[in-house]
């Protein structure tokens, strides 16, 4: 168990719908990043959060926004959803600086499906 | 931000070791490497991390020549449950650093036959 919770683990929409993606950071990490992997390919780079704040910014779409709450839990949302983002979303997060190379731990991912 | 290359592809048989190389010819002098195991339909695993010359854990060791620029995964005795993608990632992994992006590449799938 990576401590890293992802909720819900599936979910099933529509396009044109939007939905919300939920992130449980490890308990004392303050960096979470997002990450979608559709089939059969590479983890894509969204957006990483720094203890509230945005960090740095992959391929995330204008429909996508993400933040990071006061008590580091983050959300990811999509919106105007097309058939093209049913992909796995994974959040993983990383510990505090101070000289620490805190490795990425990831969730078990919340696996969308646009019908 | 280093670039990873990988090969896309390895095959092995149980018993065997396999090593897995992975070129960061770009690297930076904060960046550390990290692989990751993933299985599919699960969230990539830590599996070792190092900044130089080689560290090993129960699992694994990392060989980090002294210019950094390539490290290689040594999985001693595979297993057929050691069939599993595994990535190479290089990147500055303070939380609070600008240079968040830590961008994963292609991976390496590797089939461990009987």
């Amino acid at each position: 168990d990576s401590g890293v919770t992802q909720t819900p683990k599936h979910l099933i929409t529509a396009t044109g719908q939007r939905v919300t993606l939920r992130c449980s950071p490890r308990s004392g990490d303050l960096s979470v990043y997002w990450y979608q992997q559709s089939l059969d390919q590479g983890l894509q780079f969204l957006i990483q959060y720094y203890n509230g704040e945005e960090r740095a910014k992959g391929n995330i779409l204008e429909r996508f926004s993400a933040q990071q709450f006061p008590d580091l839990h983050s959300e990811l949302n999509l919106s105007s959803l097309e058939l093209g983002d049913s992909a796995l979303y994974f959040c993983a997060s990383s510990g505090p600086t101070g000289g620490v190379r805190s490795p990425l731990h990831f969730g078990n991912g919340t696996r969308l499906t646009v019908t | 931000l280093a670039k990873t290359t990988q090969p896309i592809s390895m095959d092995s048989y149980e018993g065997q070791e396999v090593n897995i190389t992975c070129s960061h010819n770009n690297i930076a002098t904060n960046d550390y490497i990290t692989w990751y195991q993933q299985f599919p339909s699960q969230g990539p695993r830590f599996i070792i991390q190092g900044y130089k010359t080689k560290v090993t854990n129960e699992v694994a060791s990392l060989f980090i020549p002294a210019d950094r620029k390539s490290s290689t995964l040594s999985l001693p005795r595979v297993s057929l449950s050691d069939t599993a993608v595994y990535y190479c990632l290089v990147g500055d992994m303070r939380g609070s650093s600008n240079t968040g992006k830590l961008i994963f590449g292609q991976g390496t799938t590797l089939q461990v036959k009987p």
